[in-house]
């Protein structure tokens, strides 16, 4: 019930083209759902984050879908840029346990061709 | 402001060899992790600490140990390594968010190998 499932494991998306990454959980009582981007040889660092009051959040060109119903989150990626190219990470954590836990997803390593 | 920061940034141990993993932050967060990230497996908690003197294990701990003595140093302990250590090891750190956005910031990682 902890697992955080994330799909696809790796993506190849053409310059300006839209990348899209998915993930599904299992726990209710999860209330936070970041989205964490990692470039080679650094540490993952937060992207985008949505709380599940809200079905939608945006910010730029990225943008995080959220289904309560359906347990699942989706970011997108719109006019994808070389720049994008990196690995991405969902996560989940229950934010009123105050200990900031993360439960990461396994991971989607997306190349934008130019 | 230099963040999180880890060292060394890699490191070969021997097997039955023993080191520390050093972690230190200078943003005054009580918040401190350890990851552990294998390809294809995303980040796995290993410990956390949520200020000076308290420490819990997470989903990973098994070979490891930690001491949170201040703020700042969050040192992460491999006792008898093992080729199962063998990973890229993050270390983080966040504040309470009191309402506001839970982010946590993350070091530049150590890659070690155990042969």
């Amino acid at each position: 019930q902890q697992q955080v499932k994330q799909s696809p494991q790796s993506l190849i998306v053409q310059k300006g083209g839209i990348s899209i990454i998915n993930c599904a959980y299992e726990n209710t009582a999860f209330d936070y759902f970041p989205w964490y981007q990692q470039f080679p040889g650094k540490g993952p660092a937060l992207l985008i984050a949505i709380r599940p009051d809200v079905s939608e959040k945006k910010e730029g060109r990225f943008t995080i879908s959220f289904n309560k119903s359906a347990k699942q989150f989706s970011l997108h990626i719109m006019d994808s840029q070389p720049g994008d190219s990196a690995t991405y990470f969902c996560a989940a954590s229950i934010e009123r346990r105050a200990t900031n836990k993360l439960i990461f997803g396994t991971g989607t390593l997306l190349a934008v061709q130019p | 402001n230099a963040g999180v920061t880890q060292t060394p940034k890699f490191r070969i141990l021997k097997i039955g060899q023993s080191m520390t993993l050093q972690c230190t932050q200078d943003m005054n967060h009580n918040y401190m992790y350890w990851y552990r990230q294998d390809p294809g497996m995303g980040l796995k908690l290993i410990y956390y600490s949520v200020g000076a003197g308290i420490t819990d294990k997470g989903e990973v701990p098994n070979g490891y140990n930690v001491s949170r003595s201040t703020t700042e140093d969050f040192p992460l302990r491999l006792e008898l390594a093992a080729p199962s250590q063998t990973s890229v090891y993050f270390c983080a750190s966040s504040y309470p968010s009191g309402g506001r956005w839970d982010i946590q910031y993350f070091g530049a990682g150590t890659r070690l190998s155990v042969l």
